[in-house]
């Protein structure tokens, strides 16, 4: 069981499409976390939310407490955004998904 | 601020042979994680610190794994004897406080191969 879920997976998009990851998660939480990491790179972390929405230059991170469900929006893609995109929700300690790798083509 | 850092970056080993990991975490921070991350998967958390004490090591392979974070700053994790599964990147993070929605950081990582 994956206290954890994100959708999709795998993510093929062209430059400057609008991209949309989800996830779901089923435990109690005092934040969720959106984490970038590079092939072959650390981890970054993008957003740390515990209600409503976060904006970043084009990265958009919304959180619906009730339904226990976020949601990481990219606008106009680039390919420098190609990574894997880790969804991690935290109360003692912290669950992580099992990540969405994104690949934007020129 | 410096981020949080970790060494080598990189290990090659044997199986049967042993490798120890280095985490220096940011300045101030009390809690501190090793993850194991298996290629194609997410983290999966080993050991959590809070200071020089463990919070949670219930996922940790205790017969081959063990780690320390003496004087609650430096950390280091030990496998010993390595197995061919244990090749993974090892992700050290750190935060302020435990159960605290503080934000939290990661070090790049050591990817270790065993052959």
């Amino acid at each position: 069981k994956n206290e954890v879920e994100q959708s999709p997976q795998n993510l093929t998009a062209q430059e400057g499409e609008f991209i949309t990851i989800n996830c779901s998660y089923s435990v109690g939480i005092s934040a969720l976390h959106w984490l970038q990491q590079h092939p072959g790179g650390g981890i970054v972390s993008l957003f740390m939310l515990s209600s409503g929405k976060k904006k970043h230059g084009r990265l958009i991170a919304t959180i619906n407490i009730q339904e226990k469900h976020s949601s990481l929006h990219i606008t106009a893609s680039h390919p420098r955004d190609s990574a894997v995109y880790i969804c991690a929700v935290k109360d003692n300690q912290f669950y992580f998904g099992t990540g969405t790798s994104l690949t934007v083509i020129p | 601020e410096a981020g949080v850092a970790q060494s080598p970056r990189y290990k090659i080993i044997e199986k049967r042979q042993s490798v120890a990991f280095w985490c220096n975490p940011i300045s101030g921070h009390a809690t501190l994680y090793w993850y194991q991350q298996i290629l194609g998967q997410g983290p999966k958390l080993l050991i959590q610190f809070q200071n020089n004490g463990v919070v949670d090591d219930s996922q940790l392979p205790k017969d081959r794994f063990s780690a320390e974070r003496l004087k609650g700053v430096d950390s280091t994790l030990k496998i010993q004897p390595a197995k061919l599964e244990d090749s993974a990147v090892y992700l050290c993070a750190s935060s302020l406080e435990l159960g605290q929605s503080y934000g939290y950081t990661f070090g790049s990582g050591t990817r270790l191969t065993v052959v």
